[in-house]
Formats: structure tokens, sequence, C-alpha cells
């Protein structure tokens, strides 16, 4: 079974709306984390937003949120008034803590924004 | 303060060749993760170094291999490539012993084709 599914291979929005992108997960770890990045063209993968299994609140950064559903494994991240330089494709990722206390992540297949104007 | 730098950025080598790519971590982080990023696989972990030690480590032959030294720097090591090691090549390095909330923070990648 996939760790990491992002079921949306892309997405278009239009300049200052709000889009969702979706992300589940499945992990009998019960301490995890949970990532999203933006890679841009250029290829650098940019870190966005970070929340914790254990953490009581959605993880909020700027115009970033997750929106985090453990119940049902999903972590989907929310951007608010977007804008043309969001456009890039997005993956979530995955740390279990089994995993030998390292940094290793499992990324999902991602999902390619195009922001409109 | 200086991301992280990875070199060379563009490669371009023959089947049955070797590679090594360089990655330059945050000042102060000791680990420093591989990962590779195809079309076909999408983003794929290799390794991770923590002080010199691999601390974990992917799915990958034994043709690939890394290393860190010293100062938190980390090489991978690509031998006999063949055609499917087409790929860009990250690294992120995070600063702390436990994964915890450390963000990883990537590179700009390299970019290695194999004709």
């Amino acid at each position: 079974a996939q760790k990491i599914t992002q079921t949306q291979p892309g997405m278009f929005v239009q300049e200052k709306e709000a889009v969702t992108l979706d992300c589940t997960y499945d992990t009998s770890d019960p301490s995890y984390g949970l990532f999203w990045y933006k890679q841009p063209s250029s290829g650098e993968m940019i870190f966005l937003i970070y929340q914790g299994s254990y953490d009581q609140q959605n993880a909020t950064e700027g115009r970033y949120s997750l929106n985090f559903q453990k119940a049902r494994k999903s972590a989907n991240l929310v951007i608010s008034a977007s804008q043309l330089g969001d456009s890039a494709m997005y993956f979530c990722a995955m740390r279990e803590s089994n995993t030998g206390g390292g940094n290793k992540l499992t990324f999902g297949t991602g999902t390619q924004l195009k922001v409109e104007l | 303060k200086a991301g992280v730098t990875q070199t060379p950025r563009y490669l371009i080598k023959t089947r049955g060749q070797q590679v090594t790519l360089s990655c330059s971590p945050i000042s102060g982080h000791r680990s420093v993760s591989w990962y590779q990023q195809t079309p076909g696989q999408g983003l794929q972990f290799l390794f991770e170094y923590f002080s010199e030690t691999q601390r974990n480590k992917g799915n990958f032959p034994g043709r690939f291999s890394g290393r860190q030294f010293s100062n938190s720097r980390s090489e991978m090591n690509v031998s006999t490539l063949e055609l499917g090691d087409s790929a860009l090549y990250l690294c992120a390095s995070s600063a702390g012993q436990e994964a915890g909330a450390n963000v990883l923070t990537f590179g700009a990648g390299s970019r290695l084709t194999v004709l």
C-alpha cells in the first residue's frame, strides 16, 4: 500500500482564491510527522509546513495551513490567497519514528498547481 | 545563513562510468540525507548520514554509496552508471539528532544525465 497518496496530479486555481491539495497517509506508527514541500521548476524543494502526529492543533505558516484529520489519516494543505508564484509542484511527505530515529521521508507523487490570473 | 550547497548542478556521463556528487549542509547541521527524483519513480530516499555514520538506507543497489566527513559535508557515489540512473539527486540537511519536528532543508539538486 502507498504510504503517501496524493490523488490530484494537477490543479488550477485563480489568483487570490484558496486551494486545497489533498494528502492521505498510511502508517501504523503512533509517532510520525507530516510535511509539505513546494518544488518550483528550478528543482529546489522548499519546506512549507509541518504537523506532528501528537500536535493538537492544525499547523499554520502564513498563507499555508494544514488540515490534519488524524482519524481519516489525511493532511491536506490549504493555500489561501493564491499568488502566481505559488505555481509549482507540491509534495506531501511523512517521517515515521520507527526508522531508527532518522530523517527518512516518504514522499507522495505530488500535485502540480497552476495559478491563473 | 548559507543554504545547502550541491555540486555539480548538472553533469553528463556515459554508461559504465562513475560519478561523485557533493553536498555541503547548513552550518551546524549534522544530518545529511540523499534522495533520487525521477519522473517514473518520484522521490526516493537513498541514505542518511549523521555524524559520519550511515543512519538509514533506502532500497537501492550497492552501486549507490555515500559518506560523510567530519565537517558534515557528504558525498554520494554511483558506480557503473546505467541509463536509469539519470535523475535529479537532492541532498537535505537537518539539525538535530532526534527527528521530531526537525525540518529537512534541501539543496537545489544535481541533475545527472547518463547517455
